[in-house]
């Protein structure tokens, strides 16, 4: 089955801008879809298909692609970005998630 | 507006059937733009798929819990449902209900767009 690798932490100054990486060979074929997920609450698609962002999602999230990885960016990152981020694809098993990234603001 | 909601018991015996049913309002559970999918959080751990069905009752399962899962759909009700057999404290989570767009062009791509608020099952004695 597909595996889809992010490095557990990261952590970024008020104002800063952090990338958040996910890895796996799924996403040579599908574009990665990210979610936020705070303490207690169910995830919020953030970004889809791969650098498309729902209206209700500030413009300070961006995603990208580049071979088997992609990118989600938080330029300019608030206190209200701090949580836990899940890249998502497809592949010919299901929808497999990544492992998790959480993110500090500092 | 979509909206999705779980339900089902909050707790369940080692070796018993789990039993949850999502209801989706604000749109139809027949519509061929969406996939229904569970998904499952352990406390203090990520994301993991379980399993979804298409309207026509079509389904796909995670390989790591296939043999113990069923997914299916009631378009009469607006509900789709999991059951997961000869449970173990491994399945004590969040379980999460969302629905999925079924394609990928026009800048989707199989994205979850709408999550319900998950529903905590505890597996115990």
């Amino acid at each position: 089955s597909s595996e889809l690798t992010q490095d557990p932490a990261v952590s970024v100054a008020l104002g800063q801008t952090v990338r958040i990486t996910c890895q796996g060979d799924s996403l040579r074929s599908y574009y990665a879809n990210w979610y936020q997920q705070k303490p207690g609450q169910a995830p919020v698609l953030v970004i889809h298909g791969g650098n498309n962002r729902p209206s209700r999602i500030p413009d300070r999230f961006s995603g990208s692609t580049s071979g088997n990885a992609a990118y989600l960016t938080i330029t300019g990152a608030q206190a209200e970005d701090e949580a836990d981020y899940y890249c998502n694809s497809r592949d010919s098993s299901g929808n497999p998630f990544g492992t998790g990234t959480k993110v500090t603001v500092l | 507006q979509l909206q999705l909601q779980e339900s089902g018991p909050g707790l369940v015996k080692p070796s018993e059937t789990l039993s949850l049913t999502c209801t989706v309002s604000g749109g139809s559970i027949s519509s061929d733009s969406y996939y229904w999918n569970w998904i499952r959080q352990p406390p203090g751990r990520g994301l993991e798929w379980i399993g979804s069905v298409y309207y026509n009752g079509n389904t796909h399962y995670n390989s790591s819990v296939k043999s113990r899962v069923t997914i299916s759909v009631d378009t009469s009700k607006n509900q789709f449902s999991l059951k997961v057999t000869s449970v173990t404290a491994a399945d004590t989570a969040v379980y999460y209900c969302a629905s999925q767009v079924a394609y990928c062009s026009g800048g989707s791509c199989y994205e979850m767009d709408v999550w319900g608020k998950g529903t905590t099952v505890t597996v115990s004695s």
